[in-house]
């Protein structure tokens, strides 16, 4: 069982926006502001989407975007279209004695 | 272009050792915080090991602690996983990643390596 809670699929039509929650404690997500979410394909590198709750990395479209509400943290990826099929994990840090804690991921699907 | 590519991975009994690697280029490999990250057939992604840029510093899942040994070569811009004692729940698909300034922010990762733990 995974320390983060995420819905195991999601979906939405092309255009449409979708939104994925993951859902922690006060002691990882809620009590830090460095949440990260990964996007996997099957066979390939996970690809990190966004860092620190709401930031970026280059080359990441302005089309996903992440936030957080107490111990509750979202994706949501707008404008969706068909290369946004794929797994999605949210991670959050834990404290010192085990830093990274995942959640079970959740299976993003484009109709 | 960073690229990071795992070896090692293979079928091994319950009980026994295996000794996955990790090749890296693209960056300045001993400025780097690197990981060690597992996927379980049909689960989410477990982090289970870090090591500082000076391989000083070492970090472990409880799911792994005792067993499982990471450490590096920055001479040959390599990371290791030494795995012990093997058990059927450790398979996995293994991955290395890459820290970019704090956890949980891995920003390169390798496309993974096949562990099987079966007798």
């Amino acid at each position: 069982q995974s320390a983060l809670t995420q819905p195991p699929s999601a979906s939405g039509s092309p255009g449409q926006s979708v939104t994925i929650s993951c859902t922690g404690t006060s002691s990882d997500v809620g009590g830090y502001n460095y949440v990260s979410w990964y996007q996997h394909h099957p066979g390939k590198a996970p690809k990190l989407m966004i860092y620190e709750v709401s930031k970026r990395p280059s080359g990441v479209p302005d089309r996903f975007s992440g936030s957080k509400s107490g111990n509750t943290a979202s994706l949501t990826v707008s404008g969706l279209q068909a290369e946004d099929e794929a797994d999605y994990h949210c991670s959050s840090y834990a404290g010192s004695n085990n830093p990274v804690v995942f959640g079970g991921g959740t299976k993003l699907t484009v109709l | 272009e960073v690229q990071l590519l795992e070896s090692g991975g293979g079928l091994v009994q319950p009980g026994g050792s295996l000794r996955l690697s990790c090749t890296v280029s693209g960056f300045t490999f001993s400025s780097y915080v690197m990981s060690w990250v597992r996927q379980a057939p049909g689960k989410g992604l477990e982090w289970v090991s870090g090591i500082s840029g000076s391989g000083a510093s070492t970090y472990y899942a409880d799911s792994v602690k005792g067993r499982f040994t990471i450490s590096r070569d920055n001479s040959k811009n390599m990371l290791f996983l030494q795995m012990n004692s093997l058990r059927v729940e450790d398979t996995a698909v293994y991955y290395c990643a890459k820290r970019q300034s704090a956890w949980p922010r891995l920003d390169y990762w390798g496309q993974g390596t096949l562990v099987i733990v079966s007798s």
